[in-house]
C-alpha cells in the first residue's frame, strides 16, 4: 500500500531564506508525486508534480521539487521564501497514471514565514 | 484545469440535523471525489461519487451517514446526516478526469462545517 510521511509538522522560516520541506513515500509500484499547498480558509492547489522525466520538477511561486527513487523522497524548496507563502503544504502520492486510484495525502507542514 | 464550487462555504449546524454540500464543476470530468479534511489533520478519502450508480466508499464511511449524488458529469451532492460534533471539519470536492489522464485532482474550495 502506497503511504507518505511529512517528516515536518511545523517549519518557520525568516523571509527570505531558503526552505526546504521533506516528504517520504512508500509504493509498490511506479509512483506519481504531487504537492499541494493549502493557503488559509481555502482549498488545495496544486504546486507541482513528478510523472515521469527529469527527477527535479519546477513548480509555481518559484517552488520545486526533486525526487529521488533510491531514498524514496520528494523534497520540496524554494531559495528565497516571502511571507505570502506562509501556508499548509501536502505532499502526496498516487500509484498509477489515469483510470480509478486513490491519492495518499501526507499530513501536512505548516510553513510559517515570519518577517 | 477544472474550476471547482462548492456551496455552502460554510455552516454552523445542530446535534442531530442533516447538511447537503453542493459540488459544481465548469466542466465535465470522469471522476468526482469527496474528502474530509479534520481540524489539523490531512485529508481523508470519504468516497468516490458515481454518475448514475451508488458511491463507493473508503472504509469507515458508509451511505448511510454520506449520502451522495451524482446526477450527471458536474455535479455531485455529498450529506452528512445525523450530525455530531465529531462531524466538524472542511468537506472538499475533488475531480480528475481519467480521460484525459492529466494525472491531476483538482479541488473546490472546501465547506468549513460547525457542529454545535
Amino acid at each position: 500500500a502506497q503511504s507518505v510521511t511529512q517528516l515536518d509538522s511545523q517549519v518557520p522560516v525568516f523571509e527570505e531564506a531558503p526552505v526546504e520541506l521533506r516528504c517520504n513515500y512508500s509504493s509498490s509500484v511506479s509512483v506519481y508525486l504531487f504537492w499541494y499547498v493549502q493557503y488559509p480558509n481555502q482549498g488545495l492547489q496544486l504546486l507541482l508534480k513528478y510523472l515521469s522525466g527529469s527527477t527535479l520538477v519546477k513548480g509555481i511561486n518559484g517552488f520545486e521539487a526533486e525526487f529521488n527513487k533510491s531514498q524514496t523522497s520528494f523534497h520540496l524548496r524554494k531559495p528565497s521564501v516571502h511571507i505570502s507563502d506562509t501556508a499548509e503544504y501536502f505532499c502526496a502520492v498516487s500509484d498509477l497514471p489515469g483510470g480509478y486510484q486513490k491519492v495518499t495525502f501526507g499530513t501536512g507542514t505548516k510553513l510559517q514565514v515570519i518577517p | 484545469s477544472a474550476v471547482i464550487s462548492q456551496k455552502p462555504s460554510r455552516d454552523i449546524c445542530q446535534r442531530g440535523t442533516s447538511l447537503t454540500i453542493q459540488c459544481q464543476v465548469d466542466s465535465q470530468v470522469t471522476m468526482m471525489f469527496w474528502y474530509r479534511q479534520q481540524p489539523g489533520q490531512s485529508l481523508t478519502l470519504i468516497a468516490t461519487a458515481n454518475q448514475g450508480s451508488e458511491a463507493t466508499y473508503e472504509s469507515g464511511f458508509v451511505i448511510d451517514k454520506f449520502p451522495i449524488s451524482r446526477p450527471n458529469l458536474t455535479f455531485s451532492t455529498l450529506t452528512v446526516s445525523n450530525m455530531s460534533p465529531e462531524d466538524s471539519s472542511i468537506y472538499l470536492c475533488s475531480v480528475r478526469n481519467s480521460v484525459a489522464r492529466t494525472d491531476t485532482q483538482y479541488f473546490g474550495p472546501g465547506t468549513r462545517l460547525t457542529v454545535l
